[in-house]
């Protein structure tokens, strides 16, 4: 049963560090997502990679947040430094765009960052 | 640009009656419409979606959406509510960049 995973499932720091977040895309999954969810802004888009290709990062804050795909099965996720506003659920998801533009997203199950 | 709204932050229900979430699309061509659903401390799952064809789809979990042109709606339903389903509810379609497009999330409870 292929799922996306994601690490660490929960992550604690303290302002001004810096948090990496990792996620592993479904194999053969040629697009992936990074989302992050809070109660106030709900699911907001941050970065899309296609072919590991970054198609859209414009939801990120550039100055702080890097997203990255090193290699097929590796997407990054960075935030240096990091504040307490950056606090949210942060999800990867994975899909396999074909030809028709038809395709579903496979989520991973979250970090949860806490930045105190 | 591609956008769907669902009106309702919240819907209650009795266990045993139908339930509906609604969905209202704005796009430009043909609609590429989905849902999901998000339990408690865990990501999105995908449960059906509308690309062609048969008006109603059916999904996991006994669920169905009707996909309504003329109202521009892909309303979430099933005929007899679960406890289970308790969960939030995310309507999307897909954007001109071939990325998905969510909605605000609509909360749906389910009472015994």
């Amino acid at each position: 049963d292929a799922r996306v995973t994601q690490t660490p499932r929960h992550k604690v720091t303290e302002m001004g560090q810096e948090v990496t977040m990792r996620c592993q895309p479904i194999l053969g999954h040629n697009t992936v997502f990074w989302y992050r969810q809070t109660m106030m802004q709900g699911l907001e888009l941050l970065a899309y990679f296609r072919n590991r290709a970054p198609l859209d990062d414009s939801g990120m804050p550039k100055d702080r947040f890097s997203a990255e795909m090193p290699d097929a099965t590796l997407a990054t996720l960075k935030i240096q430094p990091s504040e307490p506003r950056d606090s949210a659920v942060y999800f990867c998801a994975s899909g396999l765009l074909t030809g028709t533009g038809s395709y579903e997203q496979y989520f991973g199950p979250g970090t949860r960052l806490t930045v105190t | 640009a591609q956008s769907v709204a669902q009106p309702e932050d919240q819907v209650n229900v009795a266990e045993g009656n139908p339930l509906t979430v609604k969905c209202t699309y704005s796009v430009s061509g043909n609609p590429y419409l989905f849902w999901y659903v998000q339990y408690p401390n865990r990501g999105l799952q995908f449960l059906l979606k509308y690309i062609t064809g048969d008006n109603l789809v059916k999904g996991s979990y006994g669920f169905e959406a009707e996909f309504n042109k003329s109202q521009t709606s892909f309303h979430l339903k099933k005929p007899s509510a679960l406890v289970s389903d308790s969960a939030l509810y995310f309507c999307a379609v897909r954007g001109n960049n071939n990325d998905m497009r969510f909605g605000a999330g609509t909360r749906l409870t389910v009472k015994p």
